[in-house]
């Protein structure tokens, strides 16, 4: 597709419930990563995927937070048990470069905000 | 680690008004710098990049240079407009990720 696009665009839960949130990256970028946006505050890194291993997990805040990616295409961010603390807007981007390069330009995606109530 | 510490906002400003958003960044090595731009209802774009020191970043009237002296990398404007206001966001590229500042919000009032 033309950009990043993510589904759903909003989802709001109870407390408890398991959510997933898909990302669909520029056809062709090998890299993609999430960030949480908390309201008012910038972006955390969450999780970075090099086709479809996760060389870093290192920001996902908790064991119930997960990530998987198929190939070079869609990936999904899995949140089980959610808190009203995962409530944020979840930002996926990509990249067309590999590993190891000085600059790789994020392209991001409109978001999706979760509300846990 | 890496980190990037923004100019605390809100900032309002009257139009043609002169904008400084300050930014530092604290990291190994000597990574590249960006400024991101959140207009409302929009996803983030990238408003300008440097990948090394003393280069300077520019578009649409907005600039920031890389100082490796100072470790910073200030957006500055020399004339805002209505349009321009949004959150801004400035960052670092770390190890294959990105490492923002909290964002500024700006708002532009004619």
């Amino acid at each position: 597709g033309a950009g990043v696009s993510q589904s759903p665009s909003n989802k709001v839960t109870e407390k408890g419930k398991d959510v997933e949130l898909r990302c669909d990256p520029i056809s062709g970028h090998t890299a993609l990563y999430w960030y949480r946006q908390r309201l008012g505050q910038g972006l955390e890194f969450l999780i970075y995927f090099q086709g479809n291993s996760a060389p870093d997990k290192s920001g996902l805040p908790s064991d119930r937070f997960s990530a998987e990616r198929t190939g070079e295409s869609v990936s999904t961010l899995t949140i089980q048990r959610t808190q009203q603390e995962d409530s944020a807007v979840y930002l996926c981007a990509s990249t067309p470069l590999g590993v190891g390069l000085i600059y790789n330009e994020q392209f991001f995606g409109p978001g999706t905000r979760l509300t846990v109530l | 680690g890496d980190s990037v510490t923004q100019m605390e906002g809100p900032v309002t400003l009257s139009e043609e008004a002169f904008l400084t958003i300050n930014c530092t960044y604290t990291a190994t090595g000597y990574p590249s710098l960006f400024w991101y731009v959140q207009y409302p209802g929009e996803g983030l774009q990238l408003l300008l990049k440097a990948t090394k020191a003393d280069d300077k970043g520019s578009n649409k009237g907005f600039e920031a240079t890389y100082r490796k002296e100072t470790t910073s990398f200030h957006l500055e404007k020399g004339s805002v407009q209505v349009s321009d206001s949004a959150v801004y966001f400035c960052a670092l590229q770390g190890a294959q990720k990105l490492v923002f500042g909290q964002g500024t919000r700006l708002t532009i009032n004619p």
